[in-house]
């Protein structure tokens, strides 16, 4: 069984950095692609950024592009979400999901999220 | 960016009841078209993908329907358990998008 638990999220400064992890259950994470995806309070779901199972690729969202950047780390089932130069507009839930294929596709799963409050 | 529009976003219906929500794409998405349930306080879950073909432990009162830019999701008898938010999500194209959601209420 796949199981996402996300971690790292809070309250943070408006221009401060934040990293959020998500811990993968399963032995074929070095398959998966996975995702970040957010949503902001009484909004719909937002795809944010999507790393390649063998990492040779990464895409990103406008919004974010040049401020966060999704890693992994296989060895540890870990997916990454370094957010930096953050904004108020960036308060959501952010939600890990894993992707059916290794090189994008629909998400199959998802975490059960964790909340970012960028806020001074 | 593929921009999706949903309609309606918010339909009042009755348990048993036949609906129909729809989904527009701004460009031809193909068949790369999946279906998520947002129930409040959980995170969204699988319902349809590839359009047409449901998830995994999804009942066959769930039926997905359409092609390009076109796209419906039919719940042929609607369940108490049935009323939350549906959304549409497009793959086939970088940047994935959703559409702002339908919700369905009593």
């Amino acid at each position: 069984q796949v199981q996402l638990v996300e971690s790292g999220g809070g309250v943070v400064q408006p221009g401060g950095s934040l990293r959020l992890s998500c811990a993968a259950s399963g032995s074929s994470f070095s398959n998966w692609g996975m995702h970040w995806l957010r949503q902001a309070p009484g909004k719909g779901p937002e795809w944010v950024t999507f790393i390649r199972n063998d990492e040779s690729n990464r895409y990103y969202a406008d919004s974010v592009k040049g401020r966060f950047t999704i890693s992994r780390d296989n060895s540890k089932n870990t997916l990454f979400l370094q957010m930096n130069s953050l904004r108020p507009e960036d308060t959501a839930v952010y939600y890990c999901a894993k992707d059916r294929v290794g090189f994008g596709d629909y998400t199959d799963h998802w975490g059960q999220g964790t909340l970012v409050i960028v806020s001074s | 960016e593929t921009v999706m529009t949903q309609s309606p976003a918010t339909l009042s219906v009755s348990p048993g009841e036949r609906v129909t929500l729809s989904c527009r794409a701004s460009q031809s998405v193909s068949s790369n078209l999946a279906w998520y349930q947002q129930k409040r306080g959980q995170s969204p879950r699988l319902l349809i993908y590839g359009a047409y073909t449901r998830a995994t432990g999804i009942p066959a009162r769930f039926s997905g329907s359409g092609a390009g830019t076109e796209f419906t999701l039919t719940i042929s008898s609607l369940q108490p358990e049935d009323f939350a938010v549906y959304y549409c999500q497009q793959y086939n194209n970088w940047p994935q998008s959703f559409g702002q959601g339908t919700k369905l209420e009593i």
